[in-house]
């Protein structure tokens, strides 16, 4: 099985559409994060969480918002979806006491707004 | 705060052929140092890392990079490239002063001709 997972892994959606997006992990790392990749942009920080009780705006927050249900899980919404949130989400995990920090990333969600 | 630059968006090589991918970061001390591979339709895979040490770091799947502290570098390196290897890499930073946070670069999609 896989260790982070995100559902659904592709929604279209309509303009002022609520939506979640759900990531789940496995590997019992307490730092979660939410990605948005677009070409030529590489990926931007949305939100990030080091615990179940802090939750941080990265660069690109608006219009997003997030929830930390457990260690495990991470959902990031759109409470009113517009077109320019077209993109590929993705969650990551890291384990804040492993040298460098290194991210492990789930497969991602393609989200289309019309 | 840091920053990455891959100076190429798109890349073509023959199979068989030698591969260099760069990347270039801004940040005021040693920085963590990272390369990711994305294939179609899947997350990203950590192909090789730098913390310190020697410069010259092997990875996955045949790839290597070298750290260049008086260029601000980290490229990335394969001497005989495969039809499998066509995906996206980016490079990505990470600030030991800011708790590990990564930056990404814009990434480079690479194509191998047959």
């Amino acid at each position: 099985d896989a260790d982070v997972t995100q559902t659904p892994r592709n929604r279209i959606t309509k303009t002022g559409k609520r939506i979640m997006l759900e990531c789940s992990q496995t590997k019992g790392h307490d730092r979660m994060y939410w990605y948005r990749q677009d070409p030529g942009l590489g990926l931007r920080l949305i939100y990030y969480s080091f615990d179940v009780k802090d939750i941080n705006k990265g660069e690109i927050s608006d219009g997003y918002s997030v929830s930390r249900q457990a260690q495990a899980k991470f959902s990031l919404s759109l409470e009113s979806a517009i077109p320019n949130q077209t993109a590929l989400y993705f969650c990551a995990t890291s384990d804040p006491t492993q040298q460098g920090n290194e991210q492990f990333f789930g497969p991602g969600t393609r989200l289309t707004v019309l | 705060a840091q920053s990455v630059t891959q100076p190429d968006i798109h890349i073509t090589v023959s199979e068989g052929a030698s591969l260099e991918l760069r990347c270039n970061y801004s940040y005021g001390a040693t920085p963590y140092l990272f390369w990711y591979v994305q294939s179609p339709g899947q997350g990203l895979q950590l192909l090789l890392k730098y913390f310190s040490g020697d410069t010259l770091v092997q990875g996955i799947k045949g790839f290597e990079a070298e750290f260049k502290r008086s260029q601000s570098s980290f490229n990335l390196r394969k001497p005989s490239v495969h039809w499998s290897d066509a995906a996206e890499y980016f490079c990505a930073v990470g600030a030991p002063r800011a708790g590990n946070m990564l930056t990404f670069g814009g990434g480079t999609r690479l194509m191998v001709k047959p």
